[in-house]
């Protein structure tokens, strides 16, 4: 079975700090995301990664930074959390693309709030 | 730019009635992928469907069956005989063939409340 981790279930952090998201998927898939689920609004995608050391921007990208060090292993990084990133961060991995397209597994999500 | 639209925020039903789930995408793509997902109250999202933008045979599993229109764009979900284990919120998502990483674009989602 596929497996995507995400390392906190739930995250209580201060406006002003360093926040970081970790995720790892154990099925050596290329591709990883990392949304942001809120109310009304669905999943919306902040940042993805194809390969390692690779990283694209999504929708909503501002106040965010990722890294992919290793394969299986995606950070979502809050440079300065604020009260407007309080949200259900989701974790995916998924493979190839075009007609190897995959679909995507999920982790638990991480519900972080920002105070 | 692709967009998915679920224009249901909300269903309520009573056991054992069918409810169907509207999906309406953009994409200026040919070729591309549809997708449905569950997220039950744990949180978790669910994998139940793909969809290529070439196969528009309708598809059914068990209690659940997808109605795929590429004339009007629209990827539509049915539950019929729905339980109360459905109560979940639904989404649907579309993945460009070209883009890479295959990223989704989710609709909003839609919440199902199936009363006992």
């Amino acid at each position: 079975d596929v497996k995507v981790t995400q390392s906190s279930r739930y995250l209580v952090k201060r406006t002003g700090e360093k926040v970081f998201l970790e995720c790892v998927q154990d099925m050596d898939h290329e591709n990883m995301f990392w949304y942001r689920q809120d109310p009304g609004l669905g999943l919306r995608l902040i940042y993805f990664s194809y390969d390692v050391k690779m990283k694209e921007k999504g929708d909503i990208p501002e106040g965010y930074s990722v890294s992919r060090e290793k394969k299986e292993r995606f950070s979502l990084i809050l440079e300065s959390a604020s009260t407007n990133q309080t949200s259900m961060y989701l974790c995916a991995s998924s493979s190839g693309t075009g007609v190897l397209n995959t679909e995507a597994f999920f982790g638990q999500g991480t519900r972080l709030t920002v105070v | 730019a692709q967009k998915v639209t679920q224009a249901q925020t909300e269903i309520s039903v009573v056991e054992k009635e069918d409810v169907t789930l509207d999906c309406v995408y953009e994409t200026r793509d040919t070729t591309y992928y549809l997708f449905w997902y569950k997220q039950p109250p744990s949180g978790e999202l669910v994998f139940l469907i793909r969809r290529n933008s070439f196969d528009e045979q309708n598809e059914i599993s068990g209690r659940y069956s997808w109605n795929f229109q590429k004339s009007t764009s629209s990827f539509n979900f049915t539950i019929t005989a729905s339980q109360v284990v459905d109560s979940a919120v639904y989404f649907c998502a579309l993945s460009e063939y070209e883009a890479a990483g295959n990223k989704l674009t989710f609709g909003g989602g839609t919440r199902v409340l199936v009363k006992p």
